[in-house]
Order: C-alpha cells, then sequence, then structure tokens
C-alpha cells in the first residue's frame, strides 16, 4: 500500500497569508495525486488532479504542483473561507488518502 | 447538474450488515465509476472500493475483502455498498464519489454522506 505523509498537521495562519502544505507518498506515483478540502459536515471538494491540474471552478489562488514522491499545495492568499481541512489522495495503485492538514486561525 | 443523492442514517448493531445505496443524476451513469469511501469520527478519509458503471468491475480496499461489495443497477442510476459483519469500529460516514469508469481515479462529485452507527 501506498502512504502518503502530509505536513504539518496543523497550519494556523491569518486571512491573506500564504499556505504552504506538503503531500510525500512512500513510492513514485508519477503524477496520479489529488488534492481536497473539507469542511466541517460536508462532502470533500475536489481541488487538483494530475497534481496540477485544477478542477471546475477553483479559484487561481490555489495552485497544485510536483511529480514522484512530493507534492504541494498553496493558497497564494488565504481567504476566509479556505480554513478547513485539506487532504491529498493517490491513485496511482489501489487509492490511499494522506491524514490531512488542518489550516486555522491563528 | 450532477448530483449523488444517498440514503438515510443507519443504525446496526454488531455482525449485522448495511446497505447504503447512492442514486445518480445529471450525467451519464454507465460513462463513469463510483467509489465509496468512509470517515470514522473526527478522523480521515479512507477509500472502501470502486466500480464501474460500465462494465460492473470492481476493485475493493485489501482490509475489507470479504466483508464488502459494491453494485449496481444501471436501470436505476443507483450505486450500493453493503457491508457485512459489522464491528464498532465500522461506525463512519460513509460517501459514494463518481469517478473514472476504467479504474479509481479522482473524485469529482460526492454525495452528501450517510452515517453508519454500530452499536449495541
Amino acid at each position: 500500500e501506498i502512504v502518503l505523509t502530509q505536513s504539518p498537521g496543523t497550519l494556523p495562519l491569518s486571512p491573506g497569508e500564504r499556505a504552504i502544505l506538503s503531500c510525500r507518498a512512500s513510492q513514485s506515483i508519477s503524477s496520479y495525486l489529488a488534492w481536497y478540502q473539507q469542511k466541517p459536515g460536508q462532502a470533500p471538494r475536489l481541488l487538483f488532479y494530475g497534481a496540477s491540474s485544477r478542477a471546475t471552478g477553483i479559484p487561481d489562488r490555489f495552485s497544485g504542483s510536483g511529480s514522484g514522491t512530493d507534492f504541494t499545495l498553496t493558497i497564494s492568499r488565504l481567504e476566509p473561507e479556505d480554513f478547513a481541512v485539506y487532504y491529498c489522495q493517490q491513485y496511482g495503485s489501489s487509492p490511499t488518502f494522506g491524514q490531512g492538514t488542518k489550516v486555522g486561525f491563528k | 447538474q450532477v448530483q449523488l443523492v444517498q440514503s438515510g442514517a443507519e443504525v446496526k448493531k454488531p455482525g449485522a450488515s448495511v446497505k447504503v445505496s447512492c442514486k445518480a443524476s445529471g450525467y451519464t451513469f454507465t460513462s463513469y465509476g463510483i467509489s465509496w469511501v468512509r470517515q470514522a469520527p473526527g478522523q480521515g478519509l479512507e477509500w472502501m472500493g470502486w466500480i464501474s458503471a460500465y462494465n460492473g468491475n470492481t476493485n475493493y480496499a485489501q482490509k475489507l475483502q470479504g466483508r464488502v461489495t459494491m453494485t449496481t443497477d444501471t436501470s436505476t442510476n443507483t450505486a450500493y455498498v453493503e457491508l457485512r459483519s459489522l464491528r464498532s469500529d465500522d461506525t463512519a460516514v460513509f460517501y459514494c464519489a463518481r469517478g473514472n469508469k476504467y479504474n479509481s481515479a479522482w473524485y469529482d462529485y460526492w454525495g452528501q454522506g450517510t452515517l453508519v452507527t454500530v452499536s449495541s
């Protein structure tokens, strides 16, 4: 099973700041990585697939990058609605999710 | 618009089975697959498996092999997941999500979630 490790576990920030979230795979997954945002009581929302392809309706302050084993989700300037938990997911083999990074208010 | 509407909350006793449904609308059902993902209270996301609505192929998470079955009914555009021999650690919100018809891939639309509680 491919293990995804997300860091940090919690990221305390203020609106307007930049958020940088990391996802590391235990073996190479090429670009078979997706990112999701989840708010309390809601289903996850797709942000990116193929590591860097933005899903429909996702603002361009969000960007995804990386390949192989190291991936990054960047939010250039946090808006209040961006405070949430973010998960990465690999689909190179039997899918797995990372444990999540919570972007919270400082 | 694409919608996935799931069945309501369930409460089951240990050892019982549960079957959750996911009715799709707004797209051609057989052009995609459906994955099931669960989330225990306060925890992260766990992939349960995938079924192609195109050809019925399935791929289940290894830890659930032998306890889980995923099916589709193309006459009603509905996907189902059945989990047997329920344990307390199966308590979770079950989500269905639309994916690729050939393999699991990523998920662009999700159901609203179904809470399954296992308690004696």
